[in-house]
């Protein structure tokens, strides 16, 4: 049972530099997200999609890029990396049936540096 | 706007001390649930548990017990007897059912267990 696997776990970049993460999820979960951490600030909400074909912009959207085109996978797209970039990022996954509490199941985390 | 508040950046604590996480939250809807996360220094976030906004008892598992106050809208957590296995990050979070998919953090707690 892989749960929300997020690959890579560690990557540096050089400003300007595109890349994406990968986050897929095994578990037939409508809602899939990408949060990033920075130290002092929590998790802020980047993107979130609850559904294929439907995303749509957390609290910290500039710079991410996203699509949903399965349910299982919710790729996160840096078009040109910024050195402010620099974070650990996580997904989460979660379905959205009416019994559905709202538990966010995560990733292991995506530990991305920008120079 | 949904907002979680965890004003104790930092809290050290000799073990065996009992000690406890504040959370202070701010939502207009009338139907979310909180959480709590643990983030212990392996970086993966654990979850602890969720209360719905219609369930204000209090819940005790083990050495841990969350006290939920809707007149005061806090959701503060206590760990009895710390050990120094508890030292981590741990965030607050609130979802609001009614008009969001957002998962919305606190800006975390580290707690330092000392032996």
């Amino acid at each position: 049972n892989a749960g929300v696997t997020q690959t890579p776990k560690f990557q540096v970049l050089k400003t300007g530099q595109s890349m994406t993460l990968q986050c897929a999820q095994d578990m037939n979960h409508e809602y899939m997200s990408w949060y990033r951490q920075d130290p002092g600030m929590g998790l802020r909400l980047i993107h979130y999609s609850v559904g294929a074909g439907i995303t749509d912009q957390g609290e910290v959207p500039n710079g991410y890029n996203v699509s949903r085109s399965t349910t299982e996978d919710f790729p996160l797209r840096l078009l040109s990396a910024a050195p402010s970039q620099t974070s650990v990022y996580f997904c989460a996954s979660r379905g959205l049936a009416a019994s559905n509490t709202g538990e966010l199941f995560f990733g292991e985390g995506s530990r991305l540096t920008v120079l | 706007a949904q907002k979680v508040t965890q004003a104790q950046t930092e809290i050290s604590v000799v073990e065996k001390e009992d000690v406890t996480l504040d959370c202070v939250y701010e939502t207009r809807d009338t139907t979310y649930y909180l959480f709590w996360y643990k983030q212990p220094p392996s970086g993966e976030l654990v979850f602890l548990i969720r209360r719905n906004s219609f369930d204000e008892q209090n819940e005790i598992s083990g050495r841990y017990s969350w006290n939920f106050q809707k007149s005061t809208s806090s959701f503060n957590f206590t760990i009895t007897a710390s050990q120094v296995v508890d030292s981590a990050v741990y965030f607050c979070a609130l979802i609001a059912m009614d008009s969001s998919y957002k998962l919305i953090f606190g800006s975390g707690t580290r707690l330092l267990v000392r032996p």
